[in-house]
């Protein structure tokens, strides 16, 4: 079946440092693929996301490329900030499944 | 605004009891499902539901029950055959019939006492 693997934390990182989180997936096909990130004691809030290979998603600063080749969907930041404190989740999913895989999330900590 | 909400936000239950978790949308999804999150772990699918009246069990289904009577509603109710109960609940939607895009509620933390 599908799986999520993605970089185990927590990440402790200085303020304006770059963020990377590996996300790596194992699926049939190329399905779509998700960042999503938790603030504490909250839901999920969909990050990004990419439908197809070369995709590139982007939001408040975030990118993530859909790499068919590695199989691979990175999440990264230039600068973090201490708002950006959160889990944050990597899923993959198409239409036919029955619903999205998630990893186990990695928790980030942004220190001042 | 459309959106998923879920209700209450905490809930406390007592040994051998029953307590159901509501979770309504508006979005005219028609997919839905129940997760579970244990503190610092994933999410782990507990009931999913591609169509009014029909639901599937995930992969920890053992001591929940759900309906889906209406397209808006997937109500989960954690009964006294669930052994370990205390967690984090989370309902999602999405609009295709699974594994697209999901949009979740605030939560319900159940807590046993």
């Amino acid at each position: 079946g599908d799986s999520v693997t993605q970089m185990e934390g927590p990440v402790t990182l200085s303020e304006e440092a770059f963020l990377t989180i590996n996300c790596t997936y194992t699926a049939t096909g190329y399905p779509s693929l998700f960042w999503y990130v938790q603030y504490p004691g909250e839901g999920l809030q969909l990050l990004l996301k990419a439908t197809k290979a070369d995709d590139k998603g982007s939001n408040k600063g975030f990118e993530a490329t859909y790499r068919k080749e590695t199989t691979s969907f990175h999440l990264e930041k230039g600068s973090v900030q201490v708002s950006d404190s959160a889990v944050y989740f990597c899923a993959g999913g198409d239409t036919g499944r029955r619903a999205l895989t998630f990893g186990s999330g990695t928790r980030l900590q942004v220190q001042p | 605004d459309g959106g998923i909400t879920q209700s209450p936000k905490y809930l406390f239950r007592k040994e051998g009891q029953n307590v159901t978790l509501s979770c309504e949308q508006n979005l005219n999804h028609d997919a839905m499902y129940w997760y579970r999150q244990d503190p610092g772990q994933g999410l782990r699918l507990i009931y999913y539901s591609q169509i009014v009246n029909d639901f599937q069990k995930g992969d920890i289904a053992e001591g929940y029950s759900v309906s889906r009577e209406k397209k808006e509603s997937f109500p989960l109710t954690v009964t006294s055959a669930q052994k370990n109960p205390t967690a984090f609940y989370l309902c999602a939607s999405s609009g295709d019939r699974g594994g697209t895009e999901a949009f979740f509620g605030q939560g319900t933390r159940l807590t046993v006492v």
